[in-house]
């Protein structure tokens, strides 16, 4: 079975400053893993993707993740926060043992205050 | 715009009723996948369809159904309504459905209020 925890409810930053919102996951197989990003009363917006290579993925909006094979983790990242960036954020993940369901873990509310 | 479309954008209806979603798919993508977003359960798996098949089931209810029609749209059927059934009800779509690896497209939603 796959599983996506996302430790943090929220997370309150301030404009500017760098935002991090936590993801671990737990798969049999490899992992594929994906960020996507939602406004209010809208649909799921992808963000970004890690399916092999190099641990630092970069995506749309200036969003980054690295994934952590040791600590089965793929926190997203942007250096510096913009107000526009609140939202909701969703990690996800599938595994390569021919398992077509995308697992999204509860999803993290982020609010940059300006 | 993702370019998935979902009709209708909302939905009110009385306990006990049938009602039908229906979804386009980005032009190309063959893979369909339905989602119900509700406040306690999150965001949950429901059904994916591949070209006209279904390809892999999550934790759909009996009451529901749903079908990919030649033309690559699909519609899901919720019957026999419940409260509890009231949710936003999201279709994704992607390129194939053998590759794990391709992200999907996220519909704007259904919200769907049973009274």
């Amino acid at each position: 079975a796959q599983s996506v925890a996302q430790p943090e409810d929220q997370v309150n930053v301030a404009e500017g400053n760098p935002l991090t919102v936590k993801c671990t996951y737990s798969v049999s197989g490899n992992p594929y893993l994906f960020w996507y990003v939602q406004y209010p009363n809208r649909g799921l917006q992808f963000l970004l993707k890690y399916i092999t290579g190099d641990n630092l993925v970069k995506g749309s909006y200036g969003f980054e993740a690295e994934f952590n094979k040791s600590q089965t983790s793929f926190h997203l990242k942007k250096p510096s926060a913009l107000v526009s960036d609140s939202a909701l954020y969703f990690c996800a993940v599938r595994d390569n043992w021919n398992d077509y369901k995308l697992s999204f873990g509860a999803g993290t509310t982020v609010t940059v205050r300006a | 715009d993702s370019g998935v479309t979902q009709t209708p954008k909302h939905l009110i209806t009385a306990t006990g009723q049938r009602v039908t979603l229906r979804c386009s798919p980005r032009s190309g993508d063959l893979s369909v996948y339905w989602y119900q977003q509700s406040l306690d359960q999150g965001l949950q798996f429901l059904i994916q369809y591949y070209n006209g098949e279904e390809r892999a089931k999550g934790n759909i209810l009996e009451r529901f159904s749903a079908q990919q029609f030649p033309d690559l749209h699909s519609e899901l059927n919720l019957s026999s309504l419940e409260l509890g059934d009231s949710a936003l009800y999201f279709c994704a779509s992607s390129v194939d459905g053998q590759g794990y690896y391709n992200e999907q497209f996220f519909g704007p939603g259904t919200r769907l209020t049973v009274l």
